[in-house]
């Protein structure tokens, strides 16, 4: 059971457009929801990440838009650049206790063309 | 400089074979964890200490074997290596949220 569900799978953009991520969760017990982004060969690292408290969260460039009640949250990035060209992954996650644990979708491929 | 840092970078090696993954963390964090990869990129936990006590254990195969010396540091000891186990492993370590996530390792069993 997926439970966290993430599309596209992948993603062509031409610079300067808007990107968009959807992630759809079951769970409601989870109460973080963060964006990581990874480049070939390096580790994920955090993007920007939001808490169902609020419905959008805005830094720089990228945007988390979160809807509870119909359990999705996407990332929106704005004036794509090509060295946005990585895999996003969405997860989330319950507690901020030591046995927090990251549940992620499977990731989009973001190409940027120039 | 680096915050949580793996070694090796690369290992390949036979079938049947035991290896180590070995982790450490600059940042002063209290929990630790395994990941690993897939080819198709798919992220899983494994593991995950805090201050040195096994917390999460997600049902991986007891050919897996974390130790945790200190709270710095995270191992993971990988028996009897099958053709499956070829992944890239991360480990990340965490206060609270957010993880940060070493380099990775590129495990691959011929």
């Amino acid at each position: 059971q997926q439970q966290v569900k993430q599309s596209p799978q992948s993603l062509i953009v031409q610079k300067g457009g808007i990107s968009i991520i959807n992630c759809a969760y079951e769970n409601t017990a989870f109460d973080y929801f963060p964006w990581y982004q990874q480049f070939p060969g390096k580790g994920p690292a955090l993007l920007i990440a939001i808490r169902p408290d609020v419905s959008e969260k805005k830094e720089g460039r990228f945007t988390i838009s979160f809807n509870k009640s119909a359990k999705q949250f996407s990332l929106h990035i704005m004036d794509s650049q090509p060295g946005d060209s990585a895999t996003y992954f969405c997860a989330a996650s319950i507690g901020r206790g030591s046995n927090y644990k990251l549940t992620f979708g499977k990731g989009t491929l973001l190409t940027v063309n120039p | 400089d680096t915050a949580v840092s793996q070694t090796p970078k690369y290992l390949v090696t036979q079938m049947g074979n035991d290896k180590s993954i070995k982790c450490e963390q600059n940042l002063g964090h209290d929990t630790m964890y395994w990941y690993k990869q897939d080819s198709k990129k798919f992220l899983k936990i494994m593991f995950s200490y805090n201050n040195k006590e096994l917390i999460i254990n997600e049902t991986v195969p007891n050919r897996f074997s974390p130790k945790s010396p200190d709270k710095a540091h995270l191992n993971l000891h990988i028996n009897s290596l099958e053709l499956g186990d070829s992944a890239v492993y991360f480990c990340a370590s965490s206060q609270v949220s957010p993880q940060y996530f070493g380099p990775g390792t590129r495990l691959l069993v011929l």
